[in-house]
């Protein structure tokens, strides 16, 4: 089925521990987004990719690295893992045309930083 | 800026009843608003959105909303709730169309038998 896949779906780390979490669409979609998501905040944009070769900040990038591959992966790198960094994450694409789209998101991978 | 308030962050209604999740947005040009549904370890979903066309928008599941400038407001409802709409729902605004998403906090919403 079309849409958003990440990888992996569940993750324990160790604090100071570095991965990266694996984001596709097969949409065509020019933007892609990472959010974070806790109990009580909504969900926060940590980095997004405007199109293919770009990428910028968003509201909570500290501890966060981005590398958008293509125009279907845009991964998210923690390089030294901590327990702030507990969270659900969400990866979104849209496309980017003259429609006001909304995003689609994938199923989220639920990080653990013991 | 732009930003949106949900306020209180969990609403209980008994099964058939009147569903009304509140959603106020701040812009300083005419925005664009989403509702997004989670249900339990998945992902969010749209519900429906507001783009200057129609002021009442009809979305899924028989959800629908009213965008009301004099009030900044974008409220969720649904005539008769359902058991299977317990599920935590976002309210989002974006001020362009390549604009990004700003998401409110999200409420809870529980469905009581």
């Amino acid at each position: 089925n079309a849409g958003v896949t990440q990888t992996p779906k569940f993750q324990v780390l160790k604090t100071g521990q570095s991965m990266t979490l694996q984001c596709a669409q097969d949409m065509n979609h020019n933007s892609m987004y990472w959010y974070r998501q806790d109990p009580g905040m909504g969900l926060r944009l940590i980095y997004y990719s405007a199109s293919e070769g770009t990428t910028d900040k968003g509201e909570v990038p500290n501890g966060y690295n981005v590398s958008r591959l293509n125009k279907r992966e845009f991964s998210l790198r923690l390089e030294s893992a901590a327990p702030s960094q507990t969270s659900v994450y969400f990866c979104a694409s849209r496309t980017r045309d003259r429609e006001v789209s909304g995003y689609t998101f994938g199923s989220g991978t639920r990080l653990t930083v013991v | 800026a732009q930003s949106v308030t949900q306020l209180g962050s969990h609403v209980s209604v008994s099964e058939g009843a009147l569903v009304l999740l509140r959603c106020n947005y701040s812009s300083s040009v005419p925005p664009y608003l989403f509702w997004y549904v989670q249900y339990p370890n998945q992902g969010l979903q749209l519900l429906l959105k507001y783009t200057s066309a129609a002021t009442l928008v009809k979305g899924i599941n028989g959800f629908e909303a009213e965008f009301k400038k004099s009030e900044t407001s974008f409220h969720l409802t649904k005539p008769s709730a359902h058991m299977s709409d317990a599920a935590e729902y976002f309210c989002a605004v974006r001020t362009g169309a390549n604009s990004k998403l700003t998401f409110g906090k999200g409420i809870t919403l529980s469905v009581r038998p």
